[in-house]
C-alpha cells in the first residue's frame, strides 16, 4: 500500500512569490493535515481538511491557504512568501471516523526555501 | 488546549544502553498520546500510540511507553539502543479537534 506522497521534494522561491505544495493521502483516507516544521519553532499545525472541507486551522496568517480535491488529495498555497516561511512542510492523512481516525500517517515533506 | 513538554532536548547514549525520553502533557479532556520518530531528511513515523486501555504500550523497533495519568506523563523507553536509533523523537497529543500538538523534540544520538 502506498503511503502519503508529497511533491515537490524541494522548492526554492523568492520573497513575495507564491508556493504550491501538493499531497496525496493514503488510499481510502479522507482527512489531510498540514504541518510546518521550521527551524527553532518545532512542528506546528497548519490546516485540516476532511471530505473536501476545511475543518480546523492553526495560528497562521490568511496567506496560508489550501484546498482538498474530490479525490482527497490536497494543495497548500502560501502567498506573498516571507523568509520565515522557509521550513519543511509535512502532510499527514488519516482514515474515516469509524476506523483509524486517531492515527495520522505522514509523508516525507516538502522543503521550502525562500530566498 | 493541549500542550506537550519534552524535558530533554538532547540525549546522548551508548549503543546497547537503555534510553528514556520524557514527555509531559497538559490536557483538560481525554487524551490520545503518540510518539513519532523522524530520521534525518525524512517525515515522521509512528512509533506507538495510547488511545485507551493498558497503560503500557508497545511499539515498533523495541520501543515502549507508559501512560501515567496522575503524573500526566508518557515517557518512551527502549532497553537497548542501536546506532540506527539515532533520530529525533516527538511526543504528541491529539485534541478533540483531531489536530496533533507536538513537543519540541528530543534528539537521540547513539554512539558506539
Amino acid at each position: 500500500e502506498a503511503g502519503v506522497t508529497q511533491s515537490p521534494t524541494h522548492l526554492i522561491k523568492t520573497r513575495g512569490q507564491q508556493a504550491t505544495l501538493r499531497c496525496s493521502p493514503i488510499s481510502g483516507h479522507t482527512s489531510v493535515y498540514w504541518y510546518q516544521q521550521a527551524l527553532g519553532l518545532g512542528l506546528q499545525f497548519l490546516l485540516w481538511y476532511d471530505e473536501g472541507e476545511e475543518r480546523n486551522r492553526g495560528n497562521f496568517p490568511p496567506r496560508f491557504s489550501g484546498r482538498q480535491f474530490p479525490n482527497y488529495s490536497s494543495e497548500l498555497n502560501v502567498n506573498a512568501l516571507e523568509l520565515e516561511d522557509s521550513a519543511l512542510y509535512l502532510c499527514a492523512s488519516s482514515g474515516d471516523r469509524e476506523s483509524s481516525y486517531n492515527e495520522q500517517f505522514f509523508g516525507p515533506g516538502t522543503r521550502l526555501t525562500v530566498l | 488546549a493541549q500542550s506537550v513538554t519534552q524535558l530533554d532536548s538532547q540525549v546522548p547514549v551508548f549503543e546497547e544502553a537503555p534510553v528514556e525520553l520524557r514527555c509531559n502533557y497538559s490536557s483538560s479532556v481525554s487524551v490520545y498520546l503518540f510518539w513519532y520518530v523522524q530520521y534525518p531528511n525524512q517525515g515522521l513515523q509512528l512509533l506507538l500510540k495510547y488511545l485507551s486501555g493498558s497503560t503500557l504500550v508497545k511499539g515498533i523497533n523495541g520501543f515502549e511507553a507508559e501512560f501515567n495519568k496522575s503524573q500526566t506523563s508518557f515517557h518512551l523507553r527502549k532497553p537497548s539502543v542501536h546506532i540506527s536509533d539515532t533520530a529525533e523523537y516527538f511526543c504528541a497529543v491529539r485534541s478533540n479537534d483531531y489536530k496533533l500538538s507536538f513537543g519540541a523534540g528530543t534528539t537521540v544520538t547513539v554512539r558506539a
